[in-house]
This record gives structure tokens, C-alpha cells and sequence, in this order.
């Protein structure tokens, strides 16, 4: 299965700044998935994001304040920006990963707090 | 549009209990089902999962099977244990689309 690096793991924010996450992921894949996951909640898409064109985002999210890059296909980058302490969840970045059947594989996360 | 419905949490067992997380779905065709399980503090791993109706997933003595005529999908393990304390995610991919829809997630509580 595919591996996925994400950094960081965890980051304390003061409002108002942005913090951009990355994901390297070991193989060519032609889709990544950027997920929120709020505190004692369940998974929410904001983007998916391919190479060579605009990211597309969920209803609800919007690329002024989660811009997303796919500069090639092994890494993409995430920034949460102008933070509020309601931006404080866990944000995950997923690929498809079906050259093995293995489905979808997952970063480790990253855990952001916003103060 | 497609949806997944969790049991309702938490869920607390002792240690050699029968575990059951029930989750149902409604997606047209034939969806590809998945239970992603998140120990605390890290992200997500694939627990198990079934392509198409039938099919029975396993992994680490949990096993969910697809029932296409009930849209279900529950996961099931013989006998936890305090290892297996985490939140499980049901999860589906639709026919059309690479997304993935999560259920609620439920929490599981193991005690010695």
C-alpha cells in the first residue's frame, strides 16, 4: 500500500496566522483527498485535489481559506488560513490506493489548535 | 446522495466480549464498504473491507460481510480486546466517484 507522510503532526496557532500541511506520498497517485475532522467528530471532505488543476471543494469550504496546491503526483500541500480557535481539528490528507486493492490509505494526521 | 449510518456510541465491553458496531448505507448500485478503525492520538488504517455483495471482509478477528439486501455492514468480533479500544468508521465509496462518505465513528471502550 501506498505510505503518506504528513507534516505536521501537530501545531499550536495563534488567530489570524495560516499554517500550511503537507503530504508526500511515496507513489504516483492520481487523486488526493483533504479531510477535517473536528474534535469527537467524524470525517468531513473539504478538497479533492489532482494534479495540474484546481482542487475541487465540498460545500462549505472555500479556496480563500483553504488553498491547496498538487504540484506533482506524490505531494500536496494544505494551508488553513486567517485561523479562528474553530479551525482547532484534526485535518487529514487520503489517496486512492486501488493498484494493490487496498482502497484508501490516510496520513497520520495533523492536530491543530488555534488559540 | 449516499450516506452511512453508525450504531450510536460509545460502546463500552469487557475484555473477551462479543462485539457488534452495526452500520447501514443507502448509495445506488453497488458501493465498495470499508471500516477504518483510529486508535488514539493517530490517523486512520483501513481495518477491512468488501467490494461487492457477499463479500466478507476480516482483519485482526474482526469480519463485516455486505448484505446488499439489508445495506449493511456491521462489524462484528468474537472476542475484544483492551487493544481494540479506538473509534471505528464505517465507510463507502459510491459508483460514481472517488470519494468516500463516513459514517459517525463509534467509540469502543475495552476494560480488563
Amino acid at each position: 500500500s501506498a505510505v503518506i507522510s504528513q507534516k505536521p503532526s501537530r501545531d499550536i496557532c495563534q488567530r489570524g496566522t495560516s499554517l500550511t500541511i503537507q503530504c508526500q506520498v511515496d507513489s504516483q497517485v492520481t487523486m488526493m483527498f483533504w479531510y477535517r475532522q473536528q474534535p469527537g467528530q467524524s470525517l468531513t471532505l473539504i478538497a479533492t485535489a489532482n494534479q495540474g488543476s484546481e482542487a475541487t471543494y465540498e460545500s462549505g469550504f472555500v479556496i480563500d481559506k483553504f488553498p491547496i496546491s498538487r504540484p506533482n503526483l506524490t505531494f500536496s500541500t494544505l494551508t488553513v488560513s486567517n485561523m479562528s480557535p474553530e479551525d482547532s481539528s484534526i485535518y487529514l490528507c487520503s489517496v486512492e490506493d486501488w493498484a494493490g486493492g487496498y482502497g484508501y490509505t490516510f496520513g497520520s494526521g495533523t492536530r491543530l489548535t488555534v488559540v | 446522495g449516499n450516506s452511512v449510518t453508525q450504531m450510536e456510541g460509545p460502546v463500552t465491553l469487557s475484555e473477551e466480549a462479543f462485539l457488534t458496531i452495526n452500520c447501514t448505507y443507502t448509495a445506488t448500485g453497488y458501493p465498495s464498504l470499508f471500516w477504518y478503525v483510529q486508535y488514539p492520538g493517530e490517523g486512520l488504517q483501513l481495518l477491512l473491507k468488501a467490494t461487492k455483495a457477499d463479500d466478507k471482509g476480516s482483519n485482526k478477528g474482526f469480519e463485516a460481510t455486505y448484505r446488499k439486501e439489508t445495506t449493511s455492514f456491521h462489524l462484528e468480533k468474537g472476542s475484544v480486546q483492551v487493544s481494540d479500544s479506538a473509534v471505528y468508521f464505517c465507510a463507502l465509496r459510491g459508483t460514481s466517484g472517488s470519494r468516500l462518505t463516513f459514517g459517525e465513528g463509534t467509540q469502543l471502550t475495552v476494560n480488563p
